[in-house]
């Protein structure tokens, strides 16, 4: 299963976009990139998921790079309610979602 | 649409006794359902995979005898923790992925409390 490196943790102003960088070097090429958010004490949240081309949808956007070895989510405005634990995940062939630590973001007034 | 209902969101139980977990796809079909744990700050552990009318497959380390999945229609998929214990104490996740595409649809959870 390819792994994914995503940093701990990462501060970013309200208001502003948040870059959530994701490392995947090791991903297939038929593997997708999957990305969820967890609120404290809730179920995860899907975002976007994306497999070569750029994605957007009305929550975020995934930027992909050519080589697919690591792919950024792009939170455009972020809100103090989307602070949270960004998971970035490659889905496996099994169509397992496995989770890895992911990035706690957290949004200041 | 894709609304998975977990129930219920909290649980307490004595040490020994059994309890049930329901996880139910309320507007789509889902032929498989995951089923995660999480301790405190921790992230998701996958412990099993539950196929509609097949017999669930567990992660190594998992105790299958201990997790028993019940997975009987294309809707609902159940996780009962047997002779439940305090290391039992636990959030537990699932999830179901749609047929057909590849999304994948999380319930609420359900933090259990064995006391």
């Amino acid at each position: 299963d390819a792994k994914t490196t995503q940093p701990t943790s990462m501060d970013c102003a309200e208001g502003r976009a948040a870059n959530l960088p994701c490392n995947h070097s090791t991903i297939s090429g038929n593997e997708y990139v999957y990305w969820y958010r967890q609120i404290h004490s809730q179920g995860p949240q899907y975002i976007i998921h994306g497999l070569k081309n750029n994605e957007t949808n009305e929550m975020a956007s995934l930027i992909i790079t050519e080589d697919r070895k690591s792919s950024t989510l792009i939170l455009p405005h972020a809100t103090l309610r989307d602070t949270a634990v960004y998971y970035c995940i490659v889905l496996s062939n099994d169509y397992k979602l496995s989770f890895g630590a992911g990035t706690t973001v957290t949004v200041r007034a | 649409g894709a609304v998975v209902s977990q129930h219920p969101s909290r649980v307490i139980c004595k040490s020994g006794t059994s309890v049930k977990i329901e996880c139910r796809s309320l507007d789509f079909q889902a032929t498989t359902m995951f089923w995660y744990r999480q301790f405190p700050k921790q992230s998701l552990m996958l412990m099993a995979t539950s196929n509609e009318g097949s017999k669930a497959t567990y992660e190594q380390g998992v105790e299958k005898d201990k997790f028993l999945i019940n997975h009987a229609s294309l809707t609902l998929s159940t996780l009962t923790v047997t002779s439940a214990h305090p290391e039992d104490s636990s959030f537990y996740i699932c999830s179901a992925r749609r047929t057909g595409n590849y999304g994948y649809t999380f319930g609420s959870g359900t933090r259990l409390t064995v006391v």
